[in-house]
């Protein structure tokens, strides 16, 4: 069963807008990290944003914020004022505590900004 | 800075040989992943290792296996490739199981004829 889940294979924002990237998880361990990741067209994988299931305050990394909602296990990356160099895929990824570390990641969203 | 590498960006192997896939990383971590990432479908763990010769079977394993003799390498061996393991290998490597970031190799993008 698909553990990290995003629907949204594609997206498109204006420039200077906001947008909002879709992630849910399934997990019944009490402990657990969720990251973001940033894949451009060069390959690289660029870490964003942590978030642990602990941690009181949503995560925030200047543009991006990370929308935590733990009793729907939601954790949807925002992106304030895009900008042209946000076009890229971008991965949601869950760690389980009681899996030894396991990182595992996301189907991928594909962002795309307008000029 | 944390460095990755995987030791080649592109490889064309033939059916049925015997690949190895290296990786390696500077600065002493304890984890270390292997996922291959094909489109929609995202990055799938084949294998990780918390530590030197600690592996575990990530979610598609089958046709591969790994080797971690030492710490700061982490290879990749396709016992008998074909071409359904045609697809971007990646490598990360993180301080520990509690480390709040992965670290990533360049990829190797591997076909098999």
């Amino acid at each position: 069963a698909q553990k990290i889940t995003q629907t949204q294979p594609g997206m498109f924002v204006q420039e200077k807008e906001a947008v909002t990237l879709d992630c849910t998880y399934d997990t019944s361990d009490p402990s657990y990290g969720l990251f973001w990741y940033k894949q451009p067209s060069s390959g690289e994988m660029i870490f964003l944003i942590y978030q642990g299931s602990y941690d009181q305050q949503n995560a925030t990394e200047g543009r991006y914020s990370l929308n935590f909602q733990k009793a729907r296990k939601s954790a949807n990356l925002v992106i304030s004022a895009s900008q042209l160099g946000d076009s890229a895929m971008y991965f949601c990824a869950m760690r389980e505590g009681n899996q030894g570390g396991k990182l595992i990641f996301g189907q991928g969203t594909e962002l795309s900004v307008k000029p | 800075d944390v460095k990755v590498t995987q030791s080649s960006r592109y490889l064309v192997k033939r059916t049925g040989e015997k690949v190895f896939l290296e990786c390696v990383q500077d600065m002493d971590h304890e984890n270390m992943f292997w996922y291959r990432q094909d489109p929609g479908l995202g990055l799938r763990l084949i294998y990780f290792s918390y530590d030197v010769k600690m592996k575990e079977k990530g979610d598609i394993p089958e046709g591969y296996s790994v080797s971690r003799e030492k710490k700061e390498r982490f290879s990749l061996i396709l016992e008998s490739a074909s071409t359904n393991q045609t697809s971007m290998y990646l490598c990360a490597s993180r301080l520990d199981r509690t480390g709040t970031e992965a670290f990533f190799g360049q990829g190797t993008r591997l076909t098999v004829v």
